[in-house]
């Protein structure tokens, strides 16, 4: 499976701008980036995904490199209830056509008031 | 509320015990996932259902026997378990494509005595 590399946490100010970013060196053709996040004692929740072009949505923006190998979740102005830990992940189909979907360590974003 | 329930929310069990977690989804997925989620670690990828059957076992031990009876309903039978094992179990569905997104439950927390 293509891997995802995200920093292990950041910070932000509440109501800046967050610009998360992630690294997927070995991405194919056929994948999707898609981010989630979980907030403590819950479930991930989907945020946002996109395959080549940048994608905005209620919740933020995704943007993605030129040669697809990084991207960037954008939260336009973080708030307190956006402290989570943010993953990036991959999804694909294998050969027998079916789901891949593996998680990595994400980010946790810690946003001070 | 995402469509994914899952029960019951808190499980204690003795190794010796046999117990089963329960998933259910009408939101028309046809693909469910199980993960695990012990203390500071990522995500595990446990198992995959498409239309009912397993395309993905991610080497996990045949303590966990996970269940499939419709696409609507998956379980994770427990049965002589280890304290290790004692992690938030995760459900989810998504549409059986790569841009679909996951629809994550609240999850099962377990602990094993």
């Amino acid at each position: 499976d293509a891997k995802t590399t995200q920093p292990n946490s950041m910070e932000s100010n509440e109501e800046e701008p967050v610009h998360l970013p992630c690294n997927h060196s070995t991405i194919s053709g056929t994948d999707y980036i898609h981010w989630y996040r979980q907030l403590p004692s819950q479930g991930p929740e989907y945020v946002i995904h996109g395959l080549t072009s940048n994608v905005n949505n209620r919740m933020a923006s995704l943007a993605i490199a030129e040669d697809r190998k990084s991207s960037t979740l954008i939260l336009h102005r973080a708030t307190l209830r956006d402290a989570a830990v943010y993953y990036c992940i991959l999804r694909r189909r294998d050969s027998g056509g079916y789901q891949k979907v593996t998680f990595g360590t994400g980010t946790k974003l810690q946003v001070i008031p | 509320e995402t469509g994914v329930t899952q029960t019951p929310r808190h499980l204690v069990m003795g190794m010796t015990n046999k117990k089963s977690l329960k998933c259910e989804q009408h939101l028309g997925h046809n693909a469910m996932y199980w993960y695990k989620q012990s203390a500071k670690k990522p995500l595990e990828l446990m198992f995959v259902y498409n239309f009912k059957e397993q395309t993905e076992n991610n080497s996990v031990p045949s303590r966990f026997s996970p269940e499939c009876p419709n696409s609507s309903h998956l379980f994770l039978h427990l049965h002589t378990l280890q304290p290790e094992d004692s992690a938030l179990y995760l459900c989810a569905s998504s549409l059986g494509d790569s841009s679909g997104e996951l629809f994550f439950g609240e999850g099962s927390r377990l602990t094993v005595l």
